[in-house]
């Protein structure tokens, strides 16, 4: 069983597009982060969030955390083909012994 | 900062063959990461360290991988004998502290690795 889910699992949209993609679990965490991966390079943190319905803001990107701590979402504004990458959602595990990546939501933006 | 290096970048080697890939972490961070990452799989954590010392290796996939980290600024992955299956992109990853989940981890290029 996976412990975080990601949807879609694959997006292709048009330059100027918005999207939302997600990050689910049926645990609770105290803290999430998105990292995005362009190919051919290791993933770059883009956003930690650490409270239950806290917002953060990125330039286009708007991240937030379920009020439960358990799901998370990302929303980019007028996509640009620059966001093309996999985006990774991971979390640390409850024991805090472990560190866990979703499988991705791999975005392309086209031009 | 020239950030997380690994070397080499790219590694082809045959079934049975010893395989050693390097990382260096940046410079005064204290907790170093090696993941996988496969298609099918996805990023995996391997192994890591804090100050040097192994912390959890339970994501080691069998008893011929093996990592070590003799110092603050080197560490090693071995895999030995390869297998076809070891193909895949291995990333090494440092920061600051082991609060694992909550600090930025700074991940190296990769070593693209194929097992032929």
């Amino acid at each position: 069983t996976q412990l975080l889910e990601q949807s879609p699992q694959f997006l292709s949209i048009q330059e100027g597009e918005n999207l939302t993609v997600y990050c689910n679990s049926s645990s609770v965490f105290s803290s999430l982060q998105w990292y995005r991966q362009e190919p051919g390079e290791g993933p770059v943190l883009l956003v930690t969030v650490v409270t239950g319905g806290e917002v953060k803001k990125l330039k286009r990107l708007t991240f937030q955390f379920g009020d439960a701590r358990k799901d998370s979402s990302l929303h980019i504004t007028a996509a640009q083909p620059g966001d093309t990458g996999l985006y990774l959602c991971a979390v640390g595990d409850n024991y805090g012994q472990n560190f866990v990546f979703g499988p991705g939501t791999r975005l392309s933006v086209l031009p | 900062d020239a950030g997380v290096i690994q070397s080499p970048r790219h590694e082809v080697t045959e079934m049975g063959q010893e395989v050693t890939l390097r990382c260096k972490p940046i410079s005064g961070h204290n907790s170093l990461f090696w993941y996988r990452q496969t298609m099918m799989r996805g990023l995996e954590l391997l192994i890591y360290f804090n100050n040097n010392v192994p912390i959890d290796d339970s994501g080691m996939p069998e008893d011929r991988f093996s990592a070590k980290m003799p110092n603050a600024s080197f560490s090693t992955l071995k895999i030995q004998p390869s297998e076809p299956r070891d193909s895949a992109v291995y990333f090494c990853a440092s920061s600051t502290r082991l609060a694992v989940g909550a600090d930025t981890q700074y991940f190296g290029p990769g070593t693209r690795l194929t097992v032929l």
